[in-house]
């Protein structure tokens, strides 16, 4: 049930763009995406919910293919600040929907 | 208070004693998550609590797992017999509704288990 993330690394140059996918084997309600820098907290980026509405910070961008059960975040013209960890949390319908998180993907970005 | 609240920061027990780690979620929250963080891992879930209704237990690792939460408020995360196993950053997370809301993270409480 935990989703899987791609890649589970990357290295970027300062201005350069990624992309971070997470998929799930089941149907998907709401996906949520967080960052953590070492020694710290995660904090919320965005969440995506079937429908299409979404909830976040006006710099990050995401897609949400509700039939593939996947989601993409896109960095574009990355910043040193932009490293970190990203993790994906995926909810199933229903009240009860617990949040699951993938292994995450650690991004480096170097001047 | 103005956040989720964790404590104790830091605990260090040997093993087979009991640890107890705290949570105060932001007032009014309704959901509260607890993960487990493994050193350079990802964020395991363990338990989940919605208003009052019954919590999702299904992510707890054994029977030496126990989490509490009284109404809408504090939560305790009860680790009996700890084992070196359990040493990890316990994370402490509450949002505002169901899985639809952003979760707000406590600092952890970091467990080290000799």
């Amino acid at each position: 049930q935990q989703p899987v993330q791609s890649p589970q690394a990357v290295i970027l140059r300062e201005g350069e763009d990624a992309v971070i996918n997470c998929s799930s084997s089941k149907a998907l309600y709401s996906v949520h995406w967080y960052r953590q820098k070492h020694g710290e907290a995660p904090v919320f980026l965005m969440i995506l919910l079937k429908g299409g509405e979404q909830k976040g910070h006006e710099k990050i961008s995401a897609s949400f293919n509700e039939k593939k059960q996947q989601s993409s975040l896109y960095l574009t013209a990355s910043q040193l600040s932009y490293s970190g960890t990203y993790f994906c949390g995926t909810g199933g319908e229903g009240s009860q929907g617990n949040l699951i998180f993938g292994k995450g993907t650690k991004l480096s970005v170097k001047p | 208070g103005a956040g989720v609240s964790q404590s104790p920061s830091n605990k260090v027990t040997e093993k087979g004693k009991d640890v107890e780690l705290r949570c105060d979620p932001i007032s009014g929250h309704t959901a509260l998550y607890w993960y487990r963080q493994r050193l350079g891992q990802g964020l395991e879930f363990l338990i989940y609590f919605q208003g009052n209704s019954a919590p999702d237990k299904s992510g707890l690792p054994s029977d030496r797992f126990s989490a509490e939460r009284t109404g809408e408020s504090v939560s305790t995360l009860t680790i009996q017999r700890t084992q070196q196993e359990d040493s990890a950053v316990y994370l402490c997370a509450s949002s505002g509704g169901q899985n639809t809301g952003e979760l707000f993270f406590g600092e952890g409480s970091r467990l080290t288990v000799l």
